[in-house]
């Protein structure tokens, strides 16, 4: 069974600009949840979307956002970039909301200068 | 609020030398805590999930424990391919049921 994956691998944009990350599931999951990871931070948790429908939220502003689509695939969007976007953008996929196991894509690498 | 703690952050091994990895939390009631391992630029890839205290399992050099305050991961004679950066992440019951990470470790096996 294929993993999650993660599109683009890597990014480079400049400050103000938007960017659009992709994320495909393990087939069958449709519990998507985003993080960023940085060094000073480790991974801190964005949002997490089921069916379609946004379930949790973590705290960051809103120029984060993201869906998830019916074949249960999933964008996360980030608007206005600022240097301190600069982060491994990591996806996880689960079978449900409350089931035991995220599994991780690779990840998009957004460096914003 | 729920909180992981990992000790030590970063640890150097001679291949061969065994030893274990710390993870201590604190959460209301847990539904189930798990290990990951990240290489570097890469996404954490899944290990182990344990649910009650006194359960263990094994993956090759690997072995995960857990008690109701931390669990240990053994790392019993690595290897220089086992250096990575371990992640340990608790999942409470009830509420969102989104983990909470800790910081990880940093493992470095030399030859």
């Amino acid at each position: 069974k294929a993993g999650v994956t993660q599109t683009p691998r890597y990014l480079i944009k400049t400050r103000g600009q938007q960017v659009t990350l992709s994320c495909s599931p393990i087939s069958g999951h449709r519990s998507v949840s985003w993080y960023q990871q940085t060094p000073g931070q480790g991974l801190q948790f964005l949002f997490e979307y089921f069916s379609e429908t946004q379930r949790n939220k973590g705290n960051f502003p809103g120029r984060f956002s993201g869906r998830q689509f019916s074949n249960s695939r999933s964008e996360m969007n980030v608007s206005t970039l600022e240097l301190g976007d600069s982060a491994l953008y990591l996806c996880a996929s689960s079978f449900r909301t409350d089931t035991d196991t995220q599994y991780f894509g690779p990840g998009t690498r957004l460096t914003v200068l | 609020e729920d909180q992981v703690t990992q000790s030590p952050e970063a640890l150097r091994l001679q291949e061969g030398e065994s030893s274990s990895l710390n993870c201590s939390y604190t959460v209301s009631g847990l539904r189930g805590l798990f290990w990951y391992r990240q290489d570097p630029g890469k996404g954490p890839e899944f290990l182990f999930t344990l649910y009650s205290a006194g359960e263990e399992k094994e993956k090759e050099r690997l072995k995960a424990t857990l008690t109701k305050k931390e669990s240990f991961l053994h790392i019993t004679a690595p290897k220089p391919e086992d250096s990575a950066t371990y992640l340990c992440a608790v999942q409470a019951q009830g509420g969102s049921y989104i983990p909470t990470f800790g910081r990880g470790t940093s493992l470095i096996v030399h030859p």
